[in-house]
């Protein structure tokens, strides 16, 4: 599959702890995004990265939310201090330009 | 901020009519947009696009119509297979910034 791969798929946590994603888009996308998306909703931007430089991140994403991606590959988000409201699925896109973007299955959180 | 928004949350259609899916955003700077699939437990899936210099743009049993007098965008979906039911979302590319604007979608289930 060469698609865009995101691990896990999913993860049960305890408020209060920290959590991890990792995206892996498809080979040669220089642009990657990460979105985030809760039941019946459409998914909402959290931030951008062009190579390895995040130039852009939604004024919605609290402290607790960092994102890198140091080699211009593969990314990391990460959750601290997890709460119950951050219970959603976290999507991960790349794409080679500024247009078409496409999408991994998701990595579903649940803070319990 | 400005949104992309749908008409009609829920559209039933019989297999082998055609569908329409409405959608209308806010912001008449916008000037590409994007139309998902989205299956459950799944990654939204990149359909078709539009640029703003386009009225009509097709694809495989799927059409995209662009009226920029009223701002409204609409996905056609020729012969309605029982494997197009899904969840769909049109998404504008904010202009001067690298993210896209998801509505809130439309569920398109195929009666057989």
């Amino acid at each position: 599959d060469t698609g865009v791969s995101q691990n896990p798929r999913h993860k049960i946590t305890k408020r209060g702890q920290n959590v991890t994603f990792r995206c892996d888009p498809i080979s040669e996308h220089n642009r990657l995004y990460w979105y985030r998306q809760t039941l019946g909703q459409g998914p909402e931007f959290l931030t951008y990265f062009q190579n390895e430089a995040q130039l852009e991140k939604s004024r919605l994403l609290s402290d607790r939310f960092s994102a890198e991606r140091p080699k211009g590959s593969f990314s990391t988000l990460e959750i601290q201090r997890t709460e119950q409201g951050d219970s959603a699925m976290y999507l991960c896109a790349s794409s080679p330009t500024d247009r078409e973007a496409f999408f991994g299955q998701g990595t579903r959180l649940t803070v319990v | 901020g400005e949104s992309v928004g749908l008409h009609l949350p829920t559209l039933s259609v019989q297999e082998g009519d055609n569908s329409i899916i409405n959608c209308a955003y806010s912001n008449s700077a916008s000037d590409y947009f994007i139309w998902y699939k989205q299956e459950s437990g799944k990654g939204p899936q990149f359909i078709i696009d539009i640029r703003s210099n386009m009225d009509k743009r097709q694809g495989q049993r799927v059409t995209v119509l662009l009226n920029k007098t009223v701002k409204h965008l609409s996905l056609q979906i020729a012969a309605t297979q029982p494997g197009d039911s899904a969840v769909y979302f049109c998404a504008e590319k904010d202009p001067g910034t690298y993210k896209y604007i998801f509505g809130t979608g439309t569920r398109l289930k195929v009666l057989a």
